[in-house]
């Protein structure tokens, strides 16, 4: 079963701000962000650790609650550049599980 | 430092014939992962390698699909005999180990008529 994320899809304008969801029904050891342009492969954003943690990518920021088991990742006064598919995935085991991916299409 | 290699980047071929990818890791990393990725879908693990051992090929569907990594190097995927459900974009990713991050290559993308 792989992670639930949310909104499917997102459009914004350049400036403004998103959050992205991802919700798993399993305990995790760690959540994965990755970022897809189209026709390209997926690029790593960061991985955030249980116990809370937050960590930063440009204006990307990401927080983990594995309490909830819920990573969100929030894209701060968008650029154009920010546009893609954002991939969650979610570490029990060795093995990671990708979300369904949100699109992110920023305009200008 | 060279990034993940793939070949070959496109391919089209008729359904019950037979395909091969490639896949050339970055150097060092013992671990070595083969998704499947639809299209408007996230990828899905397919295989995953450490060195040339096998860690898990759960949802690798076995009657038709095959993957090596011989040398615990380069890998290869084969699917034979292709079903029109195989089209996708085959992603080739290693790591440095399980819990690393990982790294993608640019992709196979695969049509079946």
């Amino acid at each position: 079963q792989q992670p639930v994320q949310s909104p499917q899809a997102v459009i914004l304008r350049e400036g403004e701000d998103a959050v992205i969801n991802c919700s798993s029904s399993k305990a995790l050891y760690s959540v994965h962000w990755y970022r897809q342009k189209h026709g390209e492969a997926p690029v790593f954003l960061m991985i955030l650790l249980k116990g809370g943690e937050q960590k930063g990518h440009e204006k990307i920021s990401a927080s983990f609650n594995e309490k909830k088991q819920q990573s969100s990742l929030y894209l701060t006064a968008s650029q154009l550049s920010y546009s893609g598919t954002y991939f969650c995935g979610e570490r029990a085991g060795n093995k990671l599980t990708f979300g369904g991916g949100t699109r992110v299409l920023v305009k200008p | 430092e060279a990034g993940v290699a793939q070949s070959p980047r496109y391919k089209i071929i008729e359904k019950r014939q037979s395909v091969a990818f490639w896949c050339n890791p970055i150097s060092g990393h013992a671990t070595l992962y083969w998704y499947q990725q639809i299209l408007g879908q996230g990828p899905k693990l397919l295989i995953q390698f450490q060195n040339n051992g096998v860690v898990d090929d759960s949802q690798l569907p076995k009657d038709r699909f095959s993957a090596e990594r011989l040398k615990g190097v380069d890998s290869t995927l084969k699917i034979q005999p292709a079903k029109l459900e195989d089209s996708a974009v085959y992603l080739c990713a290693s790591s440095l180990g399980y819990e690393e991050t990982q790294y993608f290559g640019p992709g196979t993308r695969l049509l079946v008529l």
